[in-house]
């Protein structure tokens, strides 16, 4: 267990529609970075907050967006969702500290649009 | 912008006998490396990590990993594995001017039988 929880854990949604998921960082932890892991594939790098601000991007459209709140959890929005968006998304929570930072991972909601 | 090719997609082992997973990156700066678990229907978990100093690098589990800076690579190895070990590993890398923001392999899977 790392403290981090995402939810919901499973969703099903329709091409074109908007999504939702959320994320709690660990306790004492302000940066929250999401990933999407594709079937078969490693996790891609979307973005992270630091602070309530998006700090870095990955190769990922406008249309995925997101907020992080002032206890720093976090949410990820995707709009118009298309096929290719069904992954699993992950969120990892750290605390900037130099070297010893450590991304914490939680167990993921894996996405479906049919 | 770093990137990272996990050589194998699948490992089969017998159970108690080692395990080596390579891993090579590429980057045009001084890097941060990883190796993370993933088990099936769950999230990321760090094994290790190297961030500076000895090149060799123990883990959680019995797993090291070494560091060559002139081969580009960071082989993960286990001397006895146990069917418990059966899961995808990742490795994962980020430039020390981009900490956080991980770019992963393709990962490996472990499939251990007795």
């Amino acid at each position: 267990e790392t403290g981090v929880t995402q939810s919901p854990t499973h969703l099903i949604k329709t091409r074109g529609q908007q999504v939702t998921l959320r994320c709690s960082s660990q306790s004492g932890h302000n940066t929250v970075s999401w990933y999407q892991q594709a079937l078969g594939q490693g996790p891609q790098f979307i973005f992270q907050y630091y602070r309530e601000e998006e700090n870095g991007r990955g190769n990922f459209p406008p249309r995925f967006s997101g907020l992080q709140f002032p206890n720093y959890s976090s949410e990820l929005n995707v709009n118009a969702l298309e096929l290719d968006d069904s992954a699993l998304y992950l969120c990892a929570s750290s605390q900037p500290g130099g070297a010893q930072e450590t991304q914490y991972f939680g167990p993921g909601t894996r996405l479906l649009v049919l | 912008a770093q990137s990272v090719t996990q050589l194998d997609s699948q490992v089969p082992v017998f159970e108690e006998a080692p395990v080596e997973l390579r891993c090579n990156y590429s980057s045009s700066v001084s890097v941060y490396l990883f190796w993370y678990v993933q088990y099936p229907n769950q999230g990321l978990q760090l094994l290790l990590k190297y961030l500076s100093g000895s090149t060799l690098v123990k883990g959680i589990n019995g797993f090291e990993a070494e560091f060559n800076k002139s081969q580009t690579s960071f082989h993960l190895r286990k001397p006895s594995v146990h069917i418990s070990d059966t899961a995808e590993y990742f490795c994962a890398v980020t430039g020390t001017d981009s900490w956080g923001k991980l770019q992963f392999g393709a990962g490996t899977q472990v499939v251990v039988t007795p």
